[in-house]
């Protein structure tokens, strides 16, 4: 598609259920971001993918999150065991790396309002 | 490690003044910096981005940002706020290596009155 898109635009779960979100890049973007945004917390880093590289998780807040990008393509962010504190938008984000030192613009979805009751 | 701060959670100003947006980033190594918009209800969009070309960048919308190394910032200004303005701001930084995540302030939220 044109942009990044993200599904389900909207989740509503009970505590304690496990949720996933996916992401769909722009095709032949080869970084990929996962962010939190929360009411006045801006934008929490999550985890980042970039090519064929181990991907930085070191924004993952506890073991109950977790990511991976099938083919370098489509990423998918589970949450499991789902606590109230995890009620945010997730925003998925894409860019080109221009090389080394030169990152591109990111291209953000809409983002998956997750709300957890 | 990069970080970047945002001094301000809100400014408000009046159409027709000017606009002060603050950062200060930290990066152990040069970094890359951004600034990102994102209105009501839409989603994020970049403003400008500074590679280590000019230290002063112009951005979309009559924005800019200036790269001062020796203080660590990279204010956002604009000489004449519009009401369309009216959104928040992000600070983004980026260190100069291959896979580096890109890390954003908590944002700055701008309002401006007519």
């Amino acid at each position: 598609g044109a942009g990044v898109s993200q599904s389900p635009s909207n989740k509503v779960t009970e505590k304690g259920k496990d949720v996933e979100l996916r992401c769909d890049p722009i095709s032949g973007h080869t970084a990929l971001y996962w962010y939190r945004q929360s009411l006045g917390q801006g934008l929490e880093f999550l985890i980042y993918f970039q090519g064929n590289s181990a991907p930085d998780k070191s924004g993952l807040p506890s073991d109950r999150f977790s990511a991976e990008r099938t083919g370098g393509s489509v990423s998918t962010l589970t949450i499991q065991r789902t606590q109230q504190e995890d009620s945010a938008v997730y925003l998925c984000a894409s860019s080109l790396t221009l090389g080394l030192g030169n990152t591109g613009e990111l291209f953000f979805g809409e983002g998956s309002r997750l709300t957890v009751l | 490690a990069q970080s970047v701060t945002q001094l301000d959670s809100h400014v408000s100003v009046s159409e027709g003044t000017p606009v002060l947006l603050r950062c200060n980033y930290s990066s152990s190594y040069s970094p890359s910096l951004f600034w990102y918009v994102q209105h009501p209800n839409k989603g994020l969009q970049l403003l400008l981005k500074y590679t280590s070309a000019a230290t002063l960048v112009k951005g979309i919308n009559g924005f800019e940002a200036e790269f001062k190394k020796s203080e660590t910032s990279f204010h956002l200004t604009k000489p004449s706020a519009h009401m369309s303005d009216a959104a928040e701001y992000f600070c983004v930084v980026s260190e100069k290596q291959a896979g580096t995540a890109l890390i954003f302030g908590k944002g700055t939220t701008l309002s401006v009155s007519s």
